[in-house]
């Protein structure tokens, strides 16, 4: 089946600093990456839409200047978290879409800010 | 606008017992469905997904959905509940012309022994 993975699994970082999440499709090539973020006991808010070899979407209400979008290939996108600061702690989720909207799902990254 | 209604925040069965937890959409067109399955600090696995033909779906770990127009809903089944399915649910559909799925609040499953 589709595998996506995340990396890292968990980072903990000091205020101020940047934050880079990897995405990767393990086993198929996706056109259109999303990112998600989930806070404790809520469903999932989708903040960008990551495409290959273009600009991202980005969500109303989400800063696209902090919360930086790079899909350079059809099997990676990166979300950086810039200047980060403890109301930026979260879980971050990305997907990979397949097409007919069917999305395939990384295990999460765990970001605390301090 | 597309919308996913998850009535039920928590649920708790006894394991054995059967299970259903509700999800109604509100969608113009024939909808793509899908369930997802959370455990505690990880990401979501697919169930099941429905885009057209037979309204009743199987998925993997033994659950089920069933596809009905008439109630907008496409609710989540599984006959026998095992201790390993507590985790939260989530309903979601497709976002019309783009890839984008829209999800519900969720449903957390809790299983007694």
């Amino acid at each position: 089946g589709a595998v996506v993975s995340q990396h890292p699994s968990r980072v903990i970082c000091k205020s101020g600093t940047s934050v880079k999440i990897e995405c990767r499709s393990l086993d198929f090539q996706a056109t259109t990456m999303f990112w998600y973020r989930q806070f404790p006991k809520q469903s999932l808010m989708l903040m960008a839409t990551s495409n290959e070899g273009s600009k991202a979407t980005y969500e109303q209400g989400v800063e696209k200047d902090k919360f930086l979008i790079n899909h350079a290939s059809l099997t990676l996108s990166t979300l950086t978290v810039t200047s980060a600061h403890p109301e930026d702690s979260s879980f971050y989720i990305c997907s990979a879409g397949l097409g007919r909207n069917e999305q395939f799902f990384g295990p999460g990254t765990r970001l605390t800010v301090l | 606008a597309q919308s996913v209604t998850q009535p039920d925040i928590h649920i708790t069965v006894s394991e054995g017992a059967s299970l259903e937890l509700r999800c109604n959409y509100s969608y113009g067109a024939t909808p793509y469905l899908f369930w997802y399955v959370q455990s505690p600090g990880q990401g979501l696995q697919l169930l099941l997904k429905y885009f057209s033909g037979d309204t009743l779906v199987q998925g993997i770990k033994g659950f089920e959905a069933e596809f009905k127009r008439s109630q907008s809903s496409f609710n989540l089944r599984k006959p026998s509940v095992h201790w390993s399915d507590a985790a939260e649910y989530f309903c979601a559909v497709g976002a019309g012309n783009t890839d984008k799925l829209i999800f519900g609040t969720g449903t957390r499953l809790q299983v007694f022994p």
